[in-house]
């Protein structure tokens, strides 16, 4: 079946660092994928997306490629702010599962000032 | 913009009683999600519904109902309720077949058992 495997957290950085967590996944068909953000005690907030292979998704100083290849949309950013302390969730979902978001179990950032 | 509303925000239930939780989508989306997130977990999938019909069934336990109604807002309907329900519960909505390119949720509903 269709699975997510992110990088376990927490991920801890300095302001302005580089970051990147890695995301690949499993598909039998050709899902698309995002990244969902998670504030501390907000809601789910769709960060950026992919519907096919190659596609770059990006949103707020962040990026992600769909790479087929590799199966893998790995998150990047060039310069983190304490702001983006969250927690980043890797998901992907398909037709053929009408749409189900299969999730990764979720990369905790913490940005140190 | 018009969100997907949930309500309440936050419910406090006594084990064995029951909670109704409601979603109302974005205006036009016809389509709704209801996910579970227990504390520190990646978040479940429970259903879906799709033009009022239920689509998908996920990891909803026997003891939760849900509902569309004829105006695409969802109910979420929880009896016997237990200690391990207490979680985040999330709606998204999305436009008809529109779901490859994401969907919208909800501020969540935090329910506590107690």
């Amino acid at each position: 079946g269709n699975s997510v495997t992110q990088m376990e957290g927490p991920v801890t950085l300095s302001e302005e660092a580089f970051l990147t967590i890695n995301c690949t996944y499993t598909a039998t068909g050709y899902p698309s994928l995002f990244w969902y953000v998670q504030y501390p005690g907000e809601g789910l907030q769709l960060l950026l997306k992919a519907t096919k292979a190659d596609d770059k998704g990006s949103n707020k100083g962040f990026e992600a490629t769909y790479r087929k290849e590799t199966t893998s949309f790995h998150l990047e950013k060039g310069s983190v702010q304490v702001s983006d302390s969250a927690v980043y969730f890797c998901a992907l979902s398909e037709m053929d599962s009408n749409y189900q978001l299969i999730w990764g179990a979720g990369t905790k950032l913490i940005i140190k000032p | 913009a018009a969100g997907v509303i949930q309500s309440p925000r936050h419910l406090i239930k006594e084990k064995r009683e029951t909670a109704t939780l409601k979603c109302y989508p974005i205006p036009r989306h016809d389509t709704v999600y209801w996910y579970q997130q227990g504390p520190g977990q990646d978040p479940q999938f429970l259903i879906s519904f799709y033009e009022k019909m239920q689509s998908d069934k996920g990891s909803i336990p026997d003891r939760f109902s849900a509902q569309q109604f004829s105006d695409y807002h969802s109910e979420l309907n929880m009896s016997s309720l237990e200690l391990g329900d207490s979680a985040l519960y999330f709606c998204a909505s999305s436009l008809p077949g529109q779901g490859i390119y994401g969907y919208t949720f909800g501020s969540g509903t935090r329910l506590t058992v107690v």
